[in-house]
């Protein structure tokens, strides 16, 4: 199992500023992802992060948006950037999901922009 | 995108009484996987169901699946005011890299 950190919390935010979250695992892990729930709905996978390469993003997602920093297998960053109302949401982190074992997350991070 | 679909969007029952939600997907999948979401916060792992297998059990828990019709379903039995969450099951799918597709979900309201 994996237990992960996730900070903030929550945080509330002016926009057009950018906000990073940030995401620690307890142990070595290949598969990091970042996941969006806009209120009210699922998650939606936002990018893989990739140790040492530039992170996988889904359609309709891009970098200059959501850049993503992955230093080591036990550390990630998303940064929402140049933010929205419509940015509001829950981000959270994610590791394992490899597909055939379960994935862990963390407490997420609900974020609000006005 | 969402992988599929869940229904109920939201149910409400009685301690005591039984839950059950579906899940239907769309392509074929390695396996699939139910989750549990208290008050949105983080996700907790609830069971794995490999695409070969039909039937799981995990204490209350009883999950099953069907890849004919590409569905599966959570049966929470003897539910308790402390089940009160959401309820989202995910797919990984086969064929591609590593990741999980989720469901709407199933907004589950438990009552004393």
């Amino acid at each position: 199992s994996a237990v992960i950190s996730q900070k903030p919390s929550r945080d509330i935010c002016q926009r057009g500023t950018s906000l990073t979250i940030q995401c620690q695992v307890d142990s070595q892990v290949t598969m990091m992802f970042w996941y969006r729930q806009q209120p009210g709905q699922s998650l939606t996978l936002i990018a893989t992060a990739n140790q040492g390469s530039e992170a996988t993003y889904e359609s309709g997602f891009v970098i200059d948006k959501f850049p993503i920093s992955r230093p080591n297998l036990t550390f990630s960053t998303l940064t929402v950037s140049n933010m929205s109302p419509e940015d509001s949401s829950i981000y959270l982190c994610s590791a394992g999901g490899t597909g055939v074992t379960e994935a862990f997350f963390g407490q997420g991070t609900r974020l609000t922009v006005v | 995108s969402q992988q599929g679909e869940e229904d109920p969007q939201a149910l409400s029952i009685q301690e005591g009484e039984n839950a059950t939600m579906n899940c239907s997907y769309k392509t074929s999948i390695n396996n699939l996987q139910w989750y549990r979401q208290n008050s949105g916060r983080g996700l907790v792992h609830l069971i794995l169901i490999r695409s070969n297998e039909r039937e799981k059990h995990s204490g209350r828990l009883r999950v099953t699946l069907d890849t004919s019709k590409k569905s599966s379903s959570l049966l929470i039995t003897a539910s308790r005011a402390a089940d009160t969450a959401s309820y989202f099951c995910a797919t990984s799918l086969r064929g591609g890299y590593n990741k999980l597709i989720f469901g709407a979900g199933t907004r589950l309201a438990v009552h004393p």
